[in-house]
C-alpha cells in the first residue's frame, strides 16, 4: 500500500530535549516536506527536499532541522525544542509524475513540549 | 502580503445542496498550480482536486469541481450535492512555479470549516 509513514504519532517532551521526528515514503518520490498545523494559521511548511541531500527553507524553519541522504526518509529534527513547537506536525511527499505534483500526507505527529 | 487567502471560517450546507468554499490567491510567477485538501475530523489530509495555471478548462473530479478565474485570481471549490461525509476542514494551498523557489514551495491557506446538516 502506498503510504507516508511517520513516527511517533504523540510525543509530549519537556524544553531543551532533542528530539526526531521520522517520515518514510515507500513511493519513490522526489519530493518531501514537513508543515507545523496551528489553529487559526492552516498549515506552514516548515522545510522541503526535492531529492536525496537537496533541501531547503519554507516559510517556518526556525529551531527545526532535517536531513535528507536517502530518497524514502525525511527526518525532522528539533535540537533544541522550546513550547512554541508545540504543534501538530504533518510530512508529506510528491513527485513530477502526474504533472500536478500533488502531496500525499502521512497521519500527522502531535508534539507538545512543556 | 497573504498569498492564499479563505475568508469563510465556518460554513454551513444542507446536505444534497451545492456549496462553494472561496479562495484567493496572490502571485506573480505566471506557473503556479492550486489544491483542495480535505482535512476531516480524524485528522488526515486528502487531497481532492488540482488546477494548473495554465489549464484551459476547471478542474474537476467527481463531485468537486474547482471554479478557476485567473484573472480575478480565486480559485473557489464547489461541492455539488453535498454529503454528511463531506464535513470537515477544507484548505486551499498554492504552489508556485521555479521564479518562486521551485514547484514545492507550497502555501495554504487557514482553512474553512464546513458543516453539512441532515
Amino acid at each position: 500500500e502506498a503510504q507516508v509513514t511517520q513516527n511517533p504519532r504523540y510525543l509530549i517532551t519537556v524544553t531543551g530535549k532533542k528530539l526526531t521526528v521520522t517520515c518514510s515514503q515507500n513511493m519513490n518520490h522526489e519530493y518531501m516536506s514537513w508543515y507545523r498545523q496551528d489553529p487559526g494559521l492552516g498549515l506552514r511548511q516548515i522545510y522541503y527536499s526535492m531529492n536525496v541531500e537537496v533541501t531547503d527553507k519554507g516559510d517556518v524553519p526556525e529551531g527545526y532541522k532535517v536531513s535528507r541522504k536517502e530518497k524514502r526518509n525525511f527526518p525532522l529534527i528539533l535540537e533544541s525544542p522550546s513550547p512554541n513547537q508545540t504543534s501538530l506536525y504533518f510530512c508529506a511527499s510528491s513527485s513530477r509524475d502526474r504533472g500536478t505534483y500533488e502531496q500525499y500526507f502521512g497521519p500527522g505527529t502531535r508534539l507538545t513540549v512543556t | 502580503a497573504q498569498k492564499i487567502t479563505q475568508t469563510q471560517p465556518g460554513m454551513f450546507v444542507q446536505e444534497k445542496e451545492a456549496v462553494t468554499l472561496d479562495c484567493t490567491y496572490d502571485t506573480s510567477d505566471p506557473s503556479y498550480g492550486l489544491f483542495w485538501y480535505k482535512q476531516p475530523s480524524s485528522g488526515e489530509m486528502i487531497f481532492l482536486i488540482y488546477q494548473g495555471s495554465y489549464d484551459q478548462q476547471n478542474a474537476t473530479e467527481g463531485r468537486y469541481s474547482l471554479n478557476f478565474q485567473k484573472a480575478r485570481k480565486s480559485a473557489n471549490l464547489v461541492i455539488s450535492a453535498s454529503q454528511l461525509g463531506d464535513s470537515a476542514m477544507y484548505f486551499c494551498a498554492m504552489r508556485e512555479g521555479r521564479r518562486s523557489g521551485g514547484y514545492q514551495k507550497v502555501t495554504f491557506g487557514i482553512g474553512t470549516k464546513l458543516q453539512v446538516i441532515p
